[in-house]
């Protein structure tokens, strides 16, 4: 089955930096890669997505990037804000209504002003 | 973007009793929803996949007499947490997949704080 792995765990960064977290998966038939941001003590919020026949997605300061053949895929957030401050997971999986999906571990994101 | 709506948003309850969970999609039918377990500072764990008019798929190590799924309709799924024990106490999410969604975003509901004194 799938394995998502995600790093790192935490990454604390200045007001205004950019933050990358990475996610390797295991499992080539997975065809759908979203992000995902938790505040806490709530749902986690579908930030952005990318598919498989997609080399790089961006929308406004967040973009994800995908490479197929080594099987990783990354956030980019850039300039950052003290609101970006969240834990974000990484999910992999096929496409379609009844496919689960495979979070990875989280990502702990600590934007200091 | 689509709503996945859960409630209640927190419970608390006394050891012995059940405590159910509605999970509903708002603009869209979901023939299949998942429902996910969070302990403070990990990941999501998958325990169940709720089918529509069928049985529930319960991960490995999941009990399925105890946490009871049903989903009754194409926008509705509960999770009932059956004699609950201190042990449940836990943080309870559901997802449903937006099949008019190209890939088919996963939407999560506000997620339930259950707490079993």
């Amino acid at each position: 089955g799938e394995n998502v792995e995600q790093h790192p765990s935490t990454l604390s960064v200045q007001e205004g930096d950019s933050a990358v977290i990475k996610c390797t998966y295991s499992d080539s038939a997975s065809n759908y890669f979203p992000w995902y941001k938790q505040e806490l003590g709530k749902g986690p919020q579908l930030i952005i997505d990318i598919r498989s026949n997609v080399g790089e997605k961006k929308d406004q300061r967040i973009a994800v990037t995908l490479n197929k053949t080594a099987k990783h895929f990354s956030l980019h957030i850039t300039e950052t804000q003290p609101e970006d401050s969240a834990v974000y997971f990484c999910a992999a999986g096929a496409g379609g209504s009844q496919g689960n999906l495979i979070f990875g571990k989280g990502t702990k994101l600590s934007v200091k002003p | 973007g689509a709503v996945v709506s859960q409630h209640p948003s927190r419970v608390i309850c006394k050891s012995g009793t059940s405590v159910k969970i509605e999970c509903r999609s708002l603009d869209f039918q979901a023939t299949t929803m998942f429902w996910y377990r969070q302990f403070p500072k990990q990941s999501l764990m998958l325990m169940a996949t709720s089918n529509e008019g069928s049985k529930a798929t319960y991960e490995q190590g999941v009990e399925k007499d105890k946490f009871l799924i049903n989903h009754a309709s194409l926008t509705l799924s509960t999770l009932t947490v059956t004699s609950a024990h201190p042990e449940d106490s836990s943080f309870y999410i559901c997802s449903a997949r937006d099949p008019g969604q190209g890939y088919s975003e996963a939407f999560f509901g506000q997620g339930t704080r259950l707490t079993v004194v």
